[in-house]
């Protein structure tokens, strides 16, 4: 089954810096969701971009989405500790009912 | 508003033995998702339930798993005759339904331990 791939797996930031973590998948899409998991913890829904949007803003976050290269972006600006975490895309195929993730990034902000 | 109920947080099993896992979903969402997740890897899907439906299963085992959403009551995921390698955390997400899976909201699961 298709799933997304995460690049870098870790990052290691100062407070106040951005982090950038990279995604891509194989087939067409749905839609892209980011998800963040702290250790221990369940996983909380980020940011849901739909195959006919391009770039999506929440807060902090931006989510960019170029289906010609199937691959996703997420943009964490001006990081803070408390943004250490685990980061998850997820994509849906069409006609699938599944949210499939990838191995996740782990992002550690140095504060 | 509570939100996805997992229960037990931990469940420590010896081989052999079964292990019930229960998730309630979140007010108003008729559809559940289990997922498994090994240390340091994402979440594998395993089964997606409505109720007393299961809509697709193709990510479960076919020998000693089984899960199911009954009209009332929580959605149980059962392990029967556990090995040490169904050591994992067991996620449950739940979502209103539609078209196609939209956000989920998971539990914080179910750390299962075989010894």
């Amino acid at each position: 089954s298709q799933q997304g791939e995460e690049d870098p797996q870790a990052l290691s930031i100062q407070e106040g810096e951005n982090a950038t973590m990279n995604c891509s998948y194989k087939t067409s899409i749905n839609n892209l969701q980011w998800y963040r998991q702290n250790s221990g913890r369940g996983l909380v829904h980020l940011i849901l971009i739909r195959s006919n949007e391009r770039e999506k803003h929440s807060g902090r976050l931006r989510v960019t989405l170029d289906t010609s290269k199937k691959s996703s972006s997420l943009l964490i600006t001006a990081s803070r500790a408390a943004d250490t975490a685990s980061y998850f895309c997820a994509t849906v195929i069409y006609g699938n009912n599944r949210l499939a993730f990838g191995k996740g990034n782990q992002v550690v902000v140095i504060p | 508003n509570a939100g996805v109920m997992q229960n037990p947080r931990h469940l420590v099993r010896r081989r052999g033995q079964e292990a019930r896992l229960r998730c309630s979903p979140m007010k108003g969402h008729s559809h559940v998702y289990w997922y498994r997740q090994l240390p340091e890897e994402g979440l594998k899907f395993m089964v997606y339930l409505q109720k007393e439906n299961i809509i697709d299963e193709s990510g479960m085992p076919k020998e000693r798993f089984s899960a199911e959403f009954p009209k009332e009551g929580p959605s149980i995921l059962r392990i029967q005759q556990v090995v040490r390698g169904d050591s994992a955390a067991y996620f449950c997400a739940s979502s209103r339904g539609g078209d196609g899976p939209g956000e989920l909201f998971f539990g914080e699961g179910s750390r299962l331990t075989v010894l």
